[in-house]
C-alpha cells in the first residue's frame, strides 16, 4: 500500500522569500507523483508531475519539485513566492497498476505575507 | 473547453434525505473519480471508475454508491446520508498523456447533512 506525509500542515513565509514544502511517501512499487494547488473556495489545479525521466521537474507558477528516491520525498520548492500562492498544496501519488488509486497527503497551507 | 462539471456546487439537505451528485467530463477520458476533503485529512478516494460498467472502491466507499452507464457521467449517490458525509466533494478525470495518467478534477460541491 502507499502513503503520503505532508509534516508540515501550514507554512507562513514573507513575500519574496523561498519556500520548500515537504512531501514523503512510501511504496513498494513504482510510483507517479504530483503537486496540486487549491486556491480558497476553487478546485484542484495541477502543479507538477513526476512520471519518469529529470528528478527536477518544473511547473507552473514557477513552481519546480525533485524526486529523490532513496529518500522517498518529492518536496515542492519556489524560490520567490508571491502574494497570490497563498493556498493549499497537496501532494499524491499513484502506482503504475493499471487501477490508478489515487493516495492525497493531508495538505500544506501556504501563506505568504506582506 | 476541456472541463469537469459537477452539480450542484452547494447542497443543503437532511438525514436520510436521498440524493445525487452528478459528474461530466467532456475530455473522452476512460478514467473518473470522486473524493472527500476534510480538514486535516486531505483528499480521501472514495469510488473510482476505470471505464463504463467499472467501478472500484476507493479508501472511504461506505455510505456511498455510483454507477458509469457512459462514459463522460460518474454520478455519486448517497441512498441514506447522515451528518459525518458532511464533506467538500470532488470529481476527476483522468487520462493518458503517452503512457502518462493524469487527472482533471472539478470546482467542488459542498454537502451538508444536517
Amino acid at each position: 500500500a502507499q502513503s503520503v506525509t505532508q509534516l508540515d500542515s501550514q507554512v507562513p513565509v514573507f513575500e519574496e522569500a523561498p519556500v520548500e514544502l515537504r512531501c514523503n511517501y512510501s511504496s513498494s512499487v513504482s510510483v507517479y507523483l504530483f503537486w496540486y494547488v487549491q486556491y480558497p473556495n476553487q478546485g484542484l489545479q495541477l502543479l507538477l508531475k513526476y512520471l519518469s525521466g529529470s528528478t527536477l521537474v518544473k511547473g507552473i507558477n514557477g513552481f519546480e519539485a525533485e524526486f529523490n528516491k532513496s529518500q522517498t520525498s518529492f518536496h515542492l520548492r519556489k524560490p520567490s513566492v508571491h502574494i497570490s500562492d497563498t493556498a493549499e498544496y497537496f501532494c499524491a501519488v499513484t502506482t503504475f497498476s493499471g487501477t490508478y488509486k489515487y493516495i492525497f497527503g493531508t495538505g500544506t497551507r501556504l501563506k505568504v505575507l506582506a | 473547453e476541456a472541463q469537469v462539471t459537477q452539480n450542484p456546487r452547494y447542497l443543503i439537505t437532511v438525514t436520510g434525505k436521498k440524493l445525487t451528485v452528478t459528474c461530466s467530463q467532456n475530455m473522452n477520458h476512460e478514467y473518473m473519480s470522486w473524493y472527500r476533503q476534510d480538514p486535516g485529512l486531505g483528499l480521501r478516494q472514495i469510488y473510482y471508475s476505470m471505464n463504463v460498467e467499472v467501478t472500484d472502491k476507493g479508501d472511504v466507499p461506505e455510505g456511498y454508491k455510483v454507477s458509469r452507464k457512459e462514459k463522460r457521467n460518474f454520478p455519486l449517490i448517497l441512498e441514506s446520508p447522515s451528518p459525518n458525509q458532511t464533506s467538500l466533494y470532488f470529481c476527476a478525470s483522468g487520462g493518458l498523456q503517452g503512457k502518462r495518467h493524469i487527472q482533471y478534477f472539478g470546482a467542488g460541491t459542498r454537502l451538508s447533512v444536517l
